[in-house]
């Protein structure tokens, strides 16, 4: 089955600066990769996500990047504010059949400081 | 409405107890999930429904007895459970076929005492 890795567990920027959380996965039939937010004590938010033919793509000061041949994709937040505090998951699944099963990195945390 | 709704929010329950945790959306969504997620780790799936039919079990234990009754309506039958069951159980929903994300519901803070 599907293995997603994600790094680094935990990161710490300064306000203002920029984020990059990285996640490999292990099917090359995966073709949709999402990126969920969970906020301590709440549900997971979908934030961006990105499908194989697409290698890049970007929503305010958030990017993901996608790399099939090497396979693995990635999260960039620019222009760090406090309230993007929060573990971030990275995920894949096929997205083929009546159902996607998705498969979950480990998390990261960020924490913005002022 | 864009919401998956999830009740109860908290639940507290003993090993003989029998509950059921509820999941409804109505955004058209055709397929739904139930997850778990132990504290400081990932989501990690439960079952998957598609179309009103079970189409994915990952080795649950019979404990855990899910149900479908109509493509609004998810259900999550307790029964026996043991205190490592004690965990946040989230639904989720989407379209078949992965053509959107999914939705997660606010989750069920479970307890077993």
């Amino acid at each position: 089955g599907e293995n997603v890795e994600q790094h680094p567990s935990t990161l710490s920027v300064q306000e203002g600066d920029s984020a990059v959380i990285k996640c490999t996965y292990s099917d090359s039939a995966s073709n949709y990769f999402p990126w969920y937010k969970q906020e301590l004590g709440k549900r997971p938010q979908l934030i961006i996500d990105i499908r194989s033919n697409v290698g890049e793509k970007k929503d305010q000061r958030i990017a993901v990047t996608l790399n099939k041949t090497a396979k693995h994709f990635s999260l960039h937040i620019t222009e760090t504010q406090p309230e993007d505090s929060a573990v971030y998951f990275c995920a894949a699944s096929r997205g083929a059949g009546t159902a996607s099963k998705l498969t979950f990195g480990t998390g990261t945390r960020l924490q913005v400081t002022l | 409405d864009t919401e998956v709704t999830q009740t109860p929010k908290h639940l507290v329950m003993g090993m003989t107890n029998k509950k059921s945790l509820k999941c409804e959306q109505h955004m058209g969504h055709r397929a739904m999930y139930w997850y778990k997620q132990k504290a400081k780790k990932p989501p990690e799936l439960m079952f998957v429904y598609s179309y009103e039919k079970l189409s994915i079990n990952e080795s649950v234990p019979s404990r855990f007895s899910p149900e479908c009754p109509n493509s609004s309506l998810l259900n999550l039958h307790l029964h026996a459970l043991q205190p490592e069951d004690s965990a946040l159980y989230l639904c989720a929903s989407s379209h078949a076929g992965a053509k959107g994300g999914y939705t997660f519901g606010s989750g069920t803070r479970l307890t077993v005492v």
